[in-house]
C-alpha cells in the first residue's frame, strides 16, 4: 500500500533529550516536508526536502534538524528538545514540488516534552 | 510575506444549508492554492486545487485574484462534510514552500 509511515506515533519525552521522529515513503517521491500543528496555529512547515541531499527552511526551522541521505526516508531531529516543541508533527511527500502536486500525509506523531 | 488567513475558526450548519469556508491569502505573485481536509481519525487529505479547477465530493473553489481569495463552496451540506479544512498556498513553480492557513472546523448538524 501507497502511504507515509510515521514513527513514533507518540512520544513523552524530558527537556535536552535529543530525539529522532522518522518518516519514510514508497511511493518513490522526490519531495518530502514536515510539518507542526498546534491548536490555532494550523499547519507550519518546518523544512522541506525537495530531493536526495537538497534541504530548506521553512517557516519554523528552529530546533530542528533534517537530513534526506536516501530517497524514501526523511527523518526529523530535535538535538535539545524544549516544551515549545509539544506538537503534533506531520510529515508529507509528493511527486514533485509543493506546487501542483498532491501533498500525501503520515499520520502524525504526537511530541509531548516535559 | 506570504500568508493564508481562515477567518472561521469554526463553521456550524445543519444539513442541506450551503457552506461557504472563507480563505484569504496575500502574496504578490501567482499562487498555487489548495484546500485540504482532515475527518476525524483519518490522514489529511488533498480536497481540491485551483488549477484542476474541479468539483470533488460537491465542493467547488474559485480563486479570485482581485480579492486575494479562494473560497470553498457547497451547496448543501452533508453530514459527512464534518471535518476540519485547510486552505494552503503554494508559490507558482517554485516547488518549496507551502503555507497553510489555521483550519476551519465544519460541523454539520442533522
Amino acid at each position: 500500500e501507497a502511504q507515509v509511515t510515521q514513527n513514533p506515533r507518540y512520544l513523552i519525552t524530558v527537556t535536552g533529550k535529543k530525539l529522532t521522529v522518522t518518516c519514510s515513503q514508497n511511493m518513490n517521491h522526490e519531495y518530502m516536508s514536515w510539518y507542526r500543528q498546534d491548536p490555532g496555529l494550523g499547519l507550519r512547515q518546518i523544512y522541506y526536502s525537495m530531493n536526495v541531499e537538497v534541504t530548506d527552511k521553512g517557516d519554523v526551522p528552529e530546533g530542528y534538524k533534517v537530513s534526506r541521505k536516501e530517497k524514501r526516508n526523511f527523518p526529523l531531529i530535535l538535538e535539545s528538545p524544549s516544551p515549545n516543541q509539544t506538537s503534533l508533527y506531520f510529515c508529507a511527500s509528493s511527486l514533485g514540488g509543493a506546487s501542483y502536486n498532491e501533498q500525501f500525509f503520515g499520520p502524525g506523531t504526537r511530541l509531548t516534552v516535559l | 510575506a506570504q500568508r493564508v488567513t481562515q477567518p472561521e475558526k469554526l463553521l456550524s450548519v445543519f444539513k442541506g444549508a450551503p457552506v461557504e469556508l472563507k480563505c484569504n491569502y496575500s502574496y504578490s505573485g501567482s499562487p498555487e492554492l489548495f484546500w485540504y481536509v482532515q475527518y476525524s481519525r483519518q490522514r489529511l487529505q488533498l480536497l481540491l486545487r485551483h488549477i484542476s479547477r474541479e468539483s470533488i465530493k460537491g465542493f467547488t473553489a474559485d480563486l479570485n485574484k482581485g480579492e486575494t481569495s479562494f473560497h470553498l463552496k457547497k451547496p448543501f451540506a452533508q453530514e459527512e462534510d464534518s471535518a476540519m479544512y485547510y486552505c494552503a498556498l503554494s508559490r507558482y513553480n517554485q516547488g518549496g514552500k507551502l503555507i497553510f492557513g489555521q483550519g476551519t472546523e465544519l460541523s454539520v448538524k442533522p
